[in-house]
Formats: structure tokens, C-alpha cells, sequence
């Protein structure tokens, strides 16, 4: 089947400081990873995606790197911000029941400080 | 700016009521999900359309049923609500494709009493 296996939170990290959460799947065929990120009283918006192997995607300074031999999409950014304080989702897209659906780890809030 | 808009951010509902989340999406997507939130168990699908009038369900259907008469509508319902349905609700639409991306609403916190 299809899941997606994310790192526990909440995370908490000083302003500026390397930000790490860990994303593994499980999926049958070659999916497309996804990260997304909810900001406080909004819904989930695209953070960055990729798409085969080997691919990294990036955004806002945030990236992650499609690793197939390990199945992992981990989520890094050298220097964190206050701004930076939400959940993250880990998320894949696959086929399941005649559609492409997307299948979501269970999020990790990060809250950032001054 | 393209946008997904569902119809109410709070709701407050009675235990055995009849309850309707309305989702509208401007993007002309084919595909749009309706999902709910919970701590600790992140996004789950509940249902989920690929064109009007289809409808598949997800991993949690009980419960709930939905409605896509028109394109750009996708409407899901409690028949009757319970407490543990007391969740927020997410909408989503997407163009057909493995590596396109989801646009989501802000969510409906519903509450049942």
C-alpha cells in the first residue's frame, strides 16, 4: 500500500538554527513526493515537490532530495525564522482506486524562537 | 489567484443533525478531495471525485456522504452527526496528474454538541 512516515514533533529550534524533519514512504510504483506546510489558521499550501529520483526540490530556502535507494524525502533548511513556525506534512501522490490521490504523513509542528 | 473556498470556517452543529460542507474551486480541476484533520493522525480522506457525478471513497467514508453535481462544487454530508465527526475539515482540488499540485481551502472547524 501507500504511506508516508514522518518525524514526530513538535519540534522546537532557536531562530537561525538547521531544521531537519525526517518524511519515509512506502508506495507501489514511482510516486511524486510533496512537502506541504500549514501556517497557523490556514490550510495547507505546497512547499516543494519532486518528481523522480535523485530529484531535489526547493523553495523559500527549504529542500529535500527524492532518495528511492532509501525511500526517504527528509526536509532541511540551513537557518530557521520565527516565520517559519507551522506544521509540515510529508505527503505522496499515487495511484489508488483509479486516481492519482495524495497520502499525508501525520504533520510536524515547528515553532521557532527569537 | 486561484482559489478553493469552502463555506463556513466555524460550524456548531447538534448531535443527529443533517449537516452540509459546501467546497467551490475556480481552477477547473477535475479531481477534488475532501479530507479531515485530527492531532497526532494528520490529514485522513474521507471522499474523494474525479469528474461530476463520480465519487470514490477514501479510507473513512462512514458516516459521510458527498455530492459533485456541477465541476467546480463538492459538497460532503453527515447524515447524521456525531460527536466524533467533531473534527476540522479540509477541501482540495487538483488537476489530474501524479506530480500536480493540491489547492486546499482554509478548513472548516466543526464542532458537534
Amino acid at each position: 500500500g501507500n504511506s508516508v512516515t514522518q518525524m514526530e514533533g513538535p519540534v522546537t529550534l532557536s531562530e537561525e538554527a538547521f531544521l531537519t524533519i525526517n518524511c519515509t514512504y512506502t508506495a507501489t510504483g514511482y510516486p511524486s513526493l510533496f512537502w506541504y506546510v500549514q501556517y497557523p489558521g490556514e490550510g495547507l499550501q505546497l512547499l516543494l515537490k519532486a518528481t523522480k529520483a535523485d530529484d531535489k526540490g526547493s523553495n523559500k530556502g527549504f529542500e529535500a532530495t527524492y532518495r528511492k535507494e532509501t525511500t526517504s524525502f527528509h526536509l532541511e533548511k540551513g537557518s530557521v525564522q520565527v516565520s517559519d513556525s507551522a506544521v509540515y506534512f510529508c505527503a505522496l501522490s499515487a495511484m489508488s482506486a483509479g486516481a492519482n490521490n495524495l497520502f499525508f504523513g501525520t504533520g510536524t509542528r515547528l515553532t521557532v524562537i527569537p | 489567484d486561484v482559489k478553493v473556498t469552502q463555506s463556513s470556517r466555524y460550524l456548531v452543529k447538534r448531535t443527529g443533525e443533517k449537516v452540509f460542507l459546501e467546497c467551490v474551486q475556480d481552477m477547473d480541476h477535475e479531481n477534488m478531495f475532501w479530507y479531515r484533520q485530527d492531532p497526532g493522525l494528520g490529514l485522513r480522506l474521507i471522499y474523494f471525485s474525479y469528474d461530476v457525478k463520480m465519487k470514490e471513497k477514501g479510507d473513512i467514508p462512514e458516516g459521510y456522504s458527498v455530492s459533485r453535481e456541477k465541476k467546480e462544487r463538492f459538497s460532503l454530508i453527515l447524515e447524521s452527526a456525531s460527536t466524533n465527526q467533531t473534527s476540522m475539515y479540509l477541501c482540495a482540488s487538483r488537476l489530474e496528474g501524479a506530480s500536480t499540485e493540491a489547492f486546499f481551502g482554509q478548513g472548516t472547524r466543526l464542532t458537534v454538541v
